[in-house]
């Protein structure tokens, strides 16, 4: 059974805290590792889809860093911001099962102004 | 470019009441997914389609869930008899290829069943 866990489960910082979460993922059968964000009563908000082992992925102040070698992938927010508050999920990618995401817990995420 | 379509938003029922959802892809897309959430968890593949044929149904229930894709274009998902186990969200997904991309979700319907 592939599993993928996220930590925490949960996050409660300050507006301007710097934060990051992990997930971790089967080191084997590895396609690619994606990262959506995921705000209440809204749609999932796809955030990077990673293959390469070393990746560093950045979109304004999220970042996202690959080692497949070993299984794990970070999630850095610089200068948190109420509008981030939300479910940060990441869904692990299986070689040769056209697409089937398996998909950790998430980790919620709390930025009081 | 419009996202993908579901409704309802949110549902209530009675458990051995039978419920339908509904998604619209984003136009092009032949690959569409439904998965369902359930409190404290991620979303788990319940069906994936590539146009009108089912790629992996094996983790739907399929006593209970039924699921079609009419044309290769709009899906919907059938849950009867319902039980309070199936209390979750259902999302719909759709992507232009199969493996690698970016999976676009609706917004999802939440079913609670009394």
């Amino acid at each position: 059974i592939l599993n993928v866990e996220q930590s925490p489960q949960s996050l409660h910082v300050q507006e301007g805290d710097s934060t990051n979460f992990t997930c971790s993922f089967p080191s084997s059968n590895f396609y690619a590792l994606h990262w959506y964000r995921w705000e209440t009563a809204k749609s999932p908000e796809a955030l990077f889809v990673m293959t390469l082992n070393g990746d560093e992925k950045k979109k304004g102040r999220i970042s996202a860093t690959l080692n497949t070698k070993e299984g794990y992938s970070y999630l850095y927010i610089k200068g948190s911001q109420p509008e981030d508050s939300a479910t940060y999920l990441c869904a692990f990618d299986v070689i040769g099962q056209g697409g089937k995401l398996i998909f950790g817990q998430g980790t919620e995420l709390s930025v009081k102004p | 470019e419009a996202g993908v379509a579901q409704s309802p938003r949110y549902k209530i029922i009675e458990k051995r009441q039978s419920v339908a959802f509904w998604c619209n892809p984003i136009s092009g897309h032949a690959t569409l997914y439904w998965y369902q959430q359930i409190l404290g968890q991620g979303p788990k593949l319940l069906i994936q389609f590539q146009n009108n044929g089912v790629v992996d149904d094996s983790q739907l229930p399929k006593d209970r869930y039924s699921a079609e894709r009419l044309k290769g274009v709009d899906s919907t998902l059938k849950i009867q008899p319902a039980k309070l186990e199936d209390s979750a969200v259902y999302l719909c997904a759709s992507s232009i290829r199969v493996q690698g991309g970016s999976q676009y979700f609706g917004p999802g319907t939440r079913l609670t069943v009394t």
